[in-house]
């Protein structure tokens, strides 16, 4: 079963703000990702965060994680239209030879 | 540098007909292996993956399979395809050297079945 949830679904926004997604997540974890996909494309890894680290930043990602409350935040500062894509985090268990993915969460940057 | 390859593309294909996609990993070796399946809109239902030729893991019971036969080629095949077959089937591998587990993308197969 899905373990991370992605909150929200769905997010627009006009091009230049800021864009914040958050993801839950259950079990204790290694390490957690953040992808995006563009539509009908692969996904690409964006940025990876441990489970000892707070926060994390990559250009203009910022990630955050709180494993006392099992969530993490992607925060992607001054938005431009390509960043329209969908965004899913994705949990390295321990133990496991998988990662857990979450129902993502479609971002639209409006121009 | 790595690359991964997905064939075909596109697919269309008749319901109760046979099924292979192809996945093959270049610069790399003893990867990891997983193939993916997305419905419209959703996110990433895990199939199989394999931790080395011959082995595979299965995640979902269905009546697909997959194959291994080389150290980096992973096959996706059914004998006989249902109608809730379609969607968007992605191949990924891994590294095993750490523990970091980044998962690296095909551009995918969208699979419909008519």
């Amino acid at each position: 079963s899905q373990q991370g949830e992605e909150d929200p679904q769905a997010l627009s926004i006009q091009e230049g703000e800021n864009a914040t997604m958050n993801c839950s997540y259950k079990t204790s974890i290694n390490n957690l990702q953040w992808y995006r996909q563009n539509s009908g494309r692969g996904l690409v890894h964006l940025i990876l965060i441990r489970s000892n680290e707070r926060e994390k930043h990559s250009g203009r990602l910022r990630v955050t994680l709180d494993t006392s409350k099992k969530s993490s935040s992607l925060l992607i500062t001054a938005s431009r239209a390509a960043d329209t894509a969908s965004y899913f985090c994705a949990t390295d268990d321990f133990g496991n030879e998988k990662l857990t993915f979450g129902t993502g969460t479609r971002l639209t940057i409006i121009p | 540098s790595q690359t991964i390859h997905q064939w075909p593309a596109t697919l269309v294909q008749p319901v109760g007909s046979p099924l292979s996609l192809e996945c093959t990993v270049e610069g790399t070796s003893n990867p990891n292996l997983y193939w993916y399946r997305q419905a419209a809109g959703r996110g990433l239902q895990l199939l199989f993956y394999s931790v080395g030729i011959g082995q595979i893991s299965s995640e979902v019971p269905q009546n697909l399979s997959a194959s291994r036969p080389q150290d980096r080629q992973f096959i996706l095949s059914s004998k006989k395809l249902l109608l809730s077959d379609s969607g968007f089937y992605l191949c990924a591998w891994s590294g095993t050297v750490g523990n970091l587990r980044e998962q690296y993308f095909g551009p995918g197969t969208r699979l419909t079945v008519t």
